[in-house]
């Protein structure tokens, strides 16, 4: 596709429900970050790949969140017992070659959790 | 740590003024600035970006940047908005040399309202 595509855009969730957000990269692009964005804050890095290479997860703030890229194109982000506090907006990235590129984002999921 | 402040939270204009929004970061090492546009009901875009080379970079729709390393600051400016440049701007800085792996550190958003 033309640009970086996320699914779902809205998802509503129960509190301690499994969830998962996919993110389709444009073709060819090395390197995919994950952020997520409170409400009335800028996005905050979650995760980083380099092909199929998780290199940093410093971000992640808790062992309930998990991503993957297994394949080093689509990126799944899953959040395991979600808490009221995970309610946030989740963008994805991708860039073309190495990290300091020039990183082009998705439109991101809406997650509410109730 | 890497942070970014942006100084206004809210800015409203009229069309035809001019705009200066301001943006610091604290990083004294190598860094890469940015600066993205959120449009209502649109995805982050990049308006512009230095890496290295002349400290004042020309964007899209008319909005430059100038870095001045003295200040660690990267302010964006327009000479004369217009209704359509309503929207959320972003600055973010990424430290080469710095340990991370290119992520952004983004400040947290100044909301650009422009009345017709």
């Amino acid at each position: 596709g033309a640009g970086v595509s996320q699914s779902p855009r809205y998802k509503v969730a129960k509190r301690g429900q499994d969830v998962a957000l996919r993110c389709d990269p444009i073709s060819g692009h090395v390197s995919l970050f994950w952020y997520q964005q409170a409400l009335g804050q800028g996005p905050e890095f979650l995760t980083y790949f380099q092909n199929e290479a998780q290199l940093d997860k410093s971000g992640l703030p808790s062992d309930r969140f998990f991503a993957e890229r297994p394949e080093g194109s689509v990126s799944t982000l899953k959040i395991q017992r979600t808490q009221q506090e995970d309610s946030a907006v989740y963008l994805c990235a991708s860039s073309f070659g190495p990290q300091y590129n020039e990183q082009f984002f998705g439109p991101g999921t809406r997650l509410t959790v109730l | 740590a890497q942070s970014v402040s942006q100084h206004n939270h809210h800015v409203i204009l009229s069309e035809a003024a001019s705009l200066e929004l301001g943006c610091n970061y604290s990083y004294g090492g190598t860094v890469n600035l940015f600066w993205y546009v959120q449009y209502p009901g649109q995805h982050l875009q990049l308006l512009l970006k230095y890496f290295s080379g002349d400290p004042l970079v020309k964007g899209i729709k008319g909005f430059e940047a100038e870095f001045i390393k003295s200040k660690f600051s990267f302010n964006l400016r327009k000479p004369s908005v217009q209704w359509s440049d309503t929207a959320e701007y972003f600055c973010a800085v990424n430290a080469p040399y710095g340990g991370s792996q290119g992520n952004l550190i983004f400040g947290k958003g100044t909301k650009l309202s422009v009345k017709p």
